[in-house]
């Protein structure tokens, strides 16, 4: 079966603490990867992506995820955390074979220390 | 422009009663969605849809059943409500095919559902 695995439940930082979240996959073949963000009492959105290219990928409010293929790996990243990044993140991945199916991660609960 | 909307946002039923949630897009979306959002366990897709008329099995169909008569529409039906099916529903959208857009979701804000 397909698997996405977000092995940090919950994260606690300090502001300016350099953040990595992990996601794997179970997948092989051509996948598509996502982190998506929740802020409390907001609905999901995209943060990044990766299609294909580099597999270091940039995406919004300086957060970057880098796409390891030997390590079925998709780890997000942030140099210096804010408060305003509390939230919940979610990784999810779809297969190139089968495009509409998105699978998510169970997420990761990031809560920033002022 | 209001993206994808979900009714009704908050729903307690009595084990036994049916209802539907209804999710609408206006951003012309081939693919649509039904997640459920529990503590721990993330998103969880219910059922999904890659066209208008189609409807398909996700990780946790059981207890749910869906229609996709308009390309705009996706709506997701309890026919007997149980307790384990309290949750957050969120229905997505997405533009679908293939390529750079495939994939990216939007996600209406929620519906939450208490089944006593």
């Amino acid at each position: 079966a397909q698997s996405v695995s977000q092995h940090n439940h919950h994260v606690i930082l300090s502001e300016a603490a350099s953040l990595e979240l992990g996601c794997n996959y179970s997948y092989g073949g051509t996948v598509n990867l996502f982190w998506y963000v929740q802020y409390p009492g907001q609905h999901l959105q995209l943060l990044l992506k990766y299609f294909s290219g580099d597999p270091l990928v940039k995406g919004i409010k300086g957060f970057e995820a880098e796409f390891i293929k030997s390590k079925f790996s998709f780890n997000l990243r942030k140099p210096s955390v804010q408060w305003s990044d509390t939230a919940e993140y979610f990784c999810a991945v779809n297969r190139y074979s089968s495009a509409s199916k998105i699978i998510f991660g169970s997420g990761t609960r990031l809560s920033i220390r002022p | 422009n209001a993206g994808v909307t979900q009714t009704p946002k908050f729903r307690v039923l009595k084990t036994g009663q049916s209802m539907t949630l209804l999710c609408a897009q206006d951003m012309n979306h081939e693919y649509m969605y039904w997640y459920r959002q529990d503590p721990g366990m993330g998103l969880r897709l219910i059922h999904y849809s890659v066209g208008e008329g189609t409807t398909a099995k996700g990780e946790v169909p059981d207890g749910y059943n869906v229609s996709r008569l308009k390309k705009q529409n996706f709506l997701l039906g309890l026919e007997s409500a149980a307790p384990s099916q309290t949750s957050v529903y969120f229905c997505a959208s997405s533009y679908g095919g293939y390529g750079t857009k495939t994939g990216e979701l939007f996600f209406g804000e929620g519906s939450r559902l208490t089944v006593l």
